[in-house]
């Protein structure tokens, strides 16, 4: 079945370091790929999205492609701010999962001042 | 103004007793879900309303029970509680058609605790 592997966090960085998290995935069809953040306290929100091979997906200044070769969709953001301190999550949907998201299983994102 | 509350945000309650949590969506949303988060931030669906009808029903314990009483509110019921029921309960909705099209608007949690 459909499934998603993320990089185990958590992930400590300074401010205006570069960030990658990286997540890979399984699936048998052409899912579409999600990345997720969820800030303290609160739900989850969608951050950015790609649905085909090779598409970028960007927002607030991360970026994300879809490498249907690599099975990645790999977080970036070139440079991070305290305020991006969150749980970052890699999902996928397609017909295998009945359109549902597959989740992974989160990596915690702390950024040092 | 909100777009998906839940009510209450902390449930602390003992062993064996009987609560709900109830969730409302002010987006006009065919589709609801239920997650439970555990303390490792994992994220596991429960269960899925489409127009009121049950259409994802994962393996939770029958002592889960959810009800739909209009499209717009999702409450869960859950009986005799467990230790291992604590964590974040999170309802979402979606446009028809699930979160292939459509993002998932999550409300803010549920912390259940049980002693």
């Amino acid at each position: 079945g459909d499934s998603v592997t993320q990089m185990e966090g958590p992930v400590t960085l300074s401010e205006e370091a570069f960030l990658t998290i990286n997540c890979t995935y399984t699936a048998t069809g052409y899912p579409s790929l999600f990345w997720y953040v969820q800030y303290p306290g609160e739900g989850l929100q969608l951050l950015l999205k790609a649905t085909k091979a090779d598409d970028k997906g960007s927002n607030k200044g991360f970026e994300a492609t879809y490498r249907k070769e690599t099975t990645s969709f790999h977080l970036e953001k070139g440079s991070v701010q305290v305020s991006d301190s969150a749980v970052y999550f890699c999902a996928l949907a397609d017909m295998d999962s009945n359109y549902q998201l597959i989740w992974g299983a989160g990596t915690k994102l702390i950024i040092k001042p | 103004d909100t777009a998906v509350s839940q009510t209450p945000k902390y449930l602390v309650t003992q062993m064996g007793n009987d609560k709900s949590i109830k969730c409302e969506q002010n987006l006009g949303h065919d589709t609801m879900y239920w997650y439970k988060q555990d303390s490792k931030k994992f994220l596991k669906i429960m269960f899925s309303y489409n127009n009121k009808e049950l259409i994802i029903n994962e393996t939770v314990p029958n002592r889960f029970s959810p009800k739909s009483p209009d499209k717009a509110h999702l409450n869960l019921h859950i009986n005799s509680l467990e230790l291992g029921d604590s964590a974040v309960y999170f309802c979402a909705s979606s446009l028809q058609g699930g979160s292939y099209n459509s993002p998932l608007h999550f409300g803010n949690g549920t912390r259940l605790t049980v002693t």
